[in-house]
């Protein structure tokens, strides 16, 4: 275990439906991320926040709004997704984000499995 | 192509055997970092190695750095088929807060 947790594993929701994933650190971290990893791409990095504020959205359809509403804890709230968006989406965190060194090393969760009918 | 790019794609070799993996970059970096993904699952930290070491060692992994290639390897020695993995690299821009991976190499170590 990394000490990072995601829930649910496992989603499957249709085009039109809300639903939120979520992350939670035990690590005492000040940085978490979201990533997406979809089959042969690399991973692609979605937000990062650093002390609770959003330091990157690298471009993410609105259609993912992410809330992080104290340094443990991450959500990224979906809604009207399209079936390219399923993917696993991997939360992790660092100690501090442009911190350098050990500080940036990430520790990953076991991912959401995200399939959009 | 990308900023990480890892070679090969896919590497089978027999337990036993040394098994190395390249990967290269195309703008300055703070640190490299590798991670090991099993099938599925969250990525988990192998060693980072910063942009001013040339050379580190990690139990059975050994990491090089060459800033001026932009390029690094991971070599692990002895594999075993625990070692069966997908292997990425992640540059860490300057800046800090932008960490990018490669597509990574899936390894396949036959018992």
């Amino acid at each position: 275990e990394t000490g990072v947790t995601q829930t649910p594993r496992h989603l499957v929701m249709g085009m039109t439906n809300k639903k939120s994933l979520k992350c939670e650190q035990h690590l005492g971290h000040n940085a978490m991320y979201w990533y997406k990893q979809s089959a042969k791409k690399p991973l692609e990095l979605m937000f990062v926040y650093n002390f609770k504020e959003q330091t990157e959205n690298n471009s993410v359809p609105s259609r993912f709004s992410p809330e992080c509403p104290n340094s443990s804890h991450l959500f990224l709230h979906l809604h009207t997704l399209q079936p390219e968006d399923s993917a696993l989406y991997l939360c992790a965190s660092s100690l501090v984000a442009g911190g350098g060194d050990r500080a940036d090393t990430q520790y990953f969760g076991p991912g959401t499995r995200l399939t959009v009918l | 192509s990308q900023q990480g790019e890892e070679d090969p794609q896919a590497l089978s070799i027999q337990e036993g055997e040394n098994a190395t993996m390249n990967c290269s970059y195309k703008t300055s970096i703070n640190n490299l970092q590798w991670y090991r993904q099993n099938s599925g699952r969250g990525l988990v930290h192998l060693i980072l190695i910063r942009s001013n070491e040339r050379e580190k060692h990690s139990g059975r992994l050994r990491v090089t750095l060459d800033t001026s290639k932009k390029s690094s390897s991971l070599l692990i020695t002895a594999s075993r088929a625990a070692d069966t993995a997908s292997y990425f690299c992640a540059t860490e821009l300057p800046g800090g807060f932008k960490t990018i991976f490669g597509a990574g190499t899936r390894l396949f170590v036959k018992a």
